[in-house]
């Protein structure tokens, strides 16, 4: 079975501090990987999505993700966040063979601070 | 154009009544999927439909939970007999086909059970 762990239920950082939230992943078959951002009170947006070629993948926001598969890992990064940025931030596996149901980590609170 | 819709945006019912959940996809989307989003369970995959074919029901955490979805387009998720812990938000997304294609989020029915 599939399973993805966020390390960090709650980041805090200042605005203009660069900024990773960790995601690594279980499962024994090829996988679709994606980062979804929740702002307060909204549904879920896609950030950025890994599906084959190129491991590191650029999103919306000035946000990227690298797909390390010997690490099974897949940790998004912004260089320098802005407040705006305050959100929940999931990451998701789907299996390459399944019908695409999504598979959450826990999700990471990130709180950009003045 | 339009996105994924849910009504009601908040429902609150007293436990033992039934429920209707409703979710208008984006049209054309032919992978319809709800999610639930619970404090305790995070985000957790319920029932996934695609196009004309038997829904996937392998998510649904009891009998007491089901979906239709009609004409291929709008579907319902129905909870009878709620209980406390079913209080959580519903979560409506669609997507083109299934694998790999970005999932589109409703803003979601907050539902109470009292």
């Amino acid at each position: 079975a599939q399973s993805v762990t966020q390390l960090d239920s709650q980041v805090p950082v200042f605005e203009e501090a660069p900024v990773e939230l960790r995601c690594n992943y279980s499962s024994s078959v090829s996988v679709y990987l994606f980062w979804y951002v929740q702002y307060p009170n909204q549904g879920l947006q896609l950030l950025l999505k890994y599906l084959s070629g190129s491991t590191l993948v650029k999103g919306i926001n000035g946000f990227e993700a690298e797909f390390n598969k010997s690490q099974t890992s897949f940790h998004l990064r912004k260089p320098s966040v802005h407040i705006s940025d305050t959100a929940e931030y999931f990451c998701a596996v789907s299996d390459q063979g399944s019908q695409g149901n999504l598979i959450f980590g826990k999700g990471t609170k990130l709180s950009v601070k003045p | 154009g339009a996105g994924v819709s849910q009504s009601p945006s908040n429902k609150v019912t007293e436990k033992g009544k039934d429920v209707e959940l409703r979710c208008d996809p984006i049209s054309g989307h032919t992978a319809l999927y709800w999610y639930r989003q619970s404090l305790g369970q995070g985000l957790e995959f319920l029932i996934y439909f695609q196009g004309n074919s038997a829904p996937d029901k392998s998510g649904l955490p009891s009998d007491r939970f089901s979906a239709e979805r009609t004409g291929g387009s709008v579907s319902t998720l129905t909870i009878q007999r709620t209980q406390q812990e079913d209080s959580a938000v519903y979560l409506c997304a669609s997507s083109l086909t299934n694998m790999g294609k970005t999932q589109y989020f409703g803003p979601g029915t907050r539902l109470l059970v009292l």
